[in-house]
């Protein structure tokens, strides 16, 4: 099963309110990515998780929080959402840090209102 | 940083011709992959290379082995299905023992009748 599943698939949030987000992978890869794309723009990355090791892109450091409690499944927090949050959340996998395809889920839409 | 400039930005297409989508890398890359965009937003892999190429039905993609620095997605006999956006994403070299896939900006496909 090579597959990445991410729910929900879609999320309707506040202004100001958190959001959870959460991805798994059976595949036992040692890395996990969330990304947000928007439309017309090109996939950004936010943060990755190698292992139990965080790294999150200098940019978005303070408006991402995520937690990894277990090989298969990742999260992504976002604490007080505003409306610069709208976007599609992908979630991948690989099965290591480098030279190692990445799987995507399904992704999340997230609308904040 | 590492940039990856794909082009065309946009095609269109008439059904049952050929085309190809470029993406050129400012530096050495390890590996690429291809995705299109579906309908909802989610990003559909179409192909992982290392180096060589790959073909899948209608689709063919090629890596340059030598110097690594440029990827092409070939489409023959372009069907209406095949609209949409296409995006490619290469994995530098990184000084660490991460690395990140660098998108493109994405290709914008429409195949008309």
């Amino acid at each position: 099963d090579t597959t990445v599943k991410q729910n929900p698939r879609y999320k309707l949030a506040r202004v100001g309110k958190p959001v959870n987000l959460i991805c798994s992978q059976t595949m036992n890869h040692d890395t996990m990515y969330w990304y947000q794309k928007k439309p017309n723009q090109a996939p950004k990355l936010l943060l990755f998780y190698y292992d139990k090791i965080l790294n999150r892109e200098a940019d978005t450091f303070e408006k991402f929080q995520s937690s990894r409690p277990n090989n298969s499944f990742c999260s992504l927090y976002i604490g007080s959402a505003g409306l610069e949050y709208s976007a599609m959340y992908l979630c991948a996998s690989s099965r290591q840090a480098n030279y190692a395809e990445q799987f995507f889920g399904p992704g999340t839409r997230l609308t904040v209102l | 940083g590492d940039q990856v400039e794909q082009s065309p930005s946009a095609l269109s297409l008439h059904e049952g011709t050929d085309s190809a989508l470029r993406c050129n890398f400012t530096t050495t890359m390890r590996s690429v992959q291809w995705f299109r965009q579906n309908s909802r937003g989610s990003l559909i892999s179409l192909f992982y290379l290392a180096s060589g190429t790959k073909e899948n039905g209608r689709l063919k993609s090629a890596f340059d082995s030598k110097e690594r620095r440029y990827s092409t997605l070939h489409i023959r006999d372009a069907q209406l299905e095949d609209s949409g956006t296409y995006f490619c994403a290469a994995e530098g070299i990184a000084s660490s023992s991460f690395s990140k896939l660098v998108f493109g900006q994405g290709t914008s496909l429409s195949v008309v009748p």
